[in-house]
This record gives structure tokens, sequence and C-alpha cells, in this order.
């Protein structure tokens, strides 16, 4: 089974700062990890995932992610914020094997201030 | 590419009544769908995993002769509330997946409010 851990349920930052999304999971396989995003009354949007090969992952919009196995984190991180970029972030985890059902963390609340 | 919708977006009803929400993958076959509850301000929580032409997998917790559901054709499956209560108001999100790709593509989602 696996487990994922958002340690930060709400995270506030001023517009053009970076910030730091922290992910930490728990899985006695290997696992694919994922970021997804999901804005007010909206499902959710794949964000950027790690499958297997370079351990940093970048979306379009300008967030990357590195995979790092000895620590056990999938931190998301931006160099600088929009306000746009104001939504909730979801880091979720599913093994290789069997069903891959995804584990959602608790979700970090993003805000940008201006 | 890989659309999935629901429908419908929003739904409100009587306590009592039975509720259907859909879940339509529109540009893929998908051999297994999710269906997700989300209360306000939390997680998405796995309700059951079901494929196309067999019956769907309950996540323990979850009654299955409450949350009906149906995979019946490729690219569709339902999830039908039953006798719903208030405290079954929550959103409801259902992904699809293609064969054994490792990427679950998600739907909008579907409010609903009983009263």
């Amino acid at each position: 089974a696996q487990s994922v851990t958002q340690l930060d349920s709400q995270v506030p930052v001023f517009e053009e700062a970076p910030v730091e999304l922290r992910c930490n999971y728990s899985s006695s396989v290997s696992v694919y990890l994922f970021w997804y995003v999901q804005y007010p009354n909206q499902g959710l949007q794949l964000l950027l995932k790690y499958l297997s090969g370079s351990t940093l992952v970048e979306s379009i919009n300008g967030f990357e992610a590195e995979f790092n196995k000895s620590q056990t984190s999938f931190h998301l991180r931006k160099p600088s914020v929009h306000i746009s970029d104001t939504a909730e972030y979801f880091c979720a985890v599913c093994g290789l094997e069997g069903a891959q059902k995804l584990v959602f963390g608790q979700g970090t609340r993003l805000t940008i201030n201006p | 590419g890989a659309v999935v919708s629901q429908h419908p977006s929003w739904v409100i009803c009587k306590s009592g009544t039975s509720v259907k929400i859909e879940c339509r993958s529109l540009d893929f076959q998908a051999t297994t769908m999710f269906w997700y509850r989300q209360f306000p301000k939390q997680s998405l929580m796995l309700m059951a995993t079901s494929n196309e032409g067999s019956k769907a997998t309950y996540e323990q917790g979850v009654e299955k002769d409450k949350f009906l559901i149906n995979h019946a054709s490729l690219t569709l499956s339902t999830l039908t509330v039953t006798s719903a209560h208030p405290e079954d108001s929550s959103f409801y999100i259902c992904s699809a997946r293609q064969g054994a790709r490792n990427e679950q593509f998600f739907g909008p989602g579907t409010r609903l409010t009983v009263l």
C-alpha cells in the first residue's frame, strides 16, 4: 500500500516569488508520481508526472518537480508564481503493478497575493 | 485528446431520491474507470474501480448497495446514489484510464446537494 503526505495545507506567497510545495510518499514497491491542480469547483488537471528516467520533470507552465528516491519526496517548485497559479495542488502516487490506484495527499492550497 | 465528461455538473435533490451521475470518455476507450468523492477542503477518496463488463471493486467502507456503479461500455460508467441523504452531499469525480496506461484522466466533477 502507498501513502502520501503533503506537509503544508496552505502556502501563501507574493506574486513573482518562488514557491515549493512539499510531498513525501511511502511505498513498499516502485511507484509513479503525479502532481494535479484543482481550480475551484473543477476536476483535477494533471500538472506533471514522474514515470521513469530523468528525476526532474517539468510542466508547460513553469512548474517542476524532482523525484528523490532516497528521501521519498516529490516536491513541486516554481521560480516565479503568478496570480493565476492560485489553486489546490494534490500530490498522488500509484504502484506500478496491480490495479494502479491513485493515492492522493491531503492537498496544499496555494494562495498568491499581489 | 483524453477528455472525460461528467453529467450533470450540479444536481440538487430531495432526501430519499436516487441520483445518477454519468462519466464518459469522449475520445478514447476507457477499460477502467474510477469514482472518487471529495468533501469540502479535503482530498479525493477513491470509492470504487470499475472495469468494462465486470462488477466494480469497492473500497473498504463504501456501501456497494448505496453507490451502484455500472460500466456497460468502454466509454460510459454511471454512479447511482440510491436513497440519497444529506450526508451524501459531496463532489463526485470520475477518472478514466485507457488499457495499461499509467495515467488517469479526470472528469470535471459533479456536485451533489441533498436537501
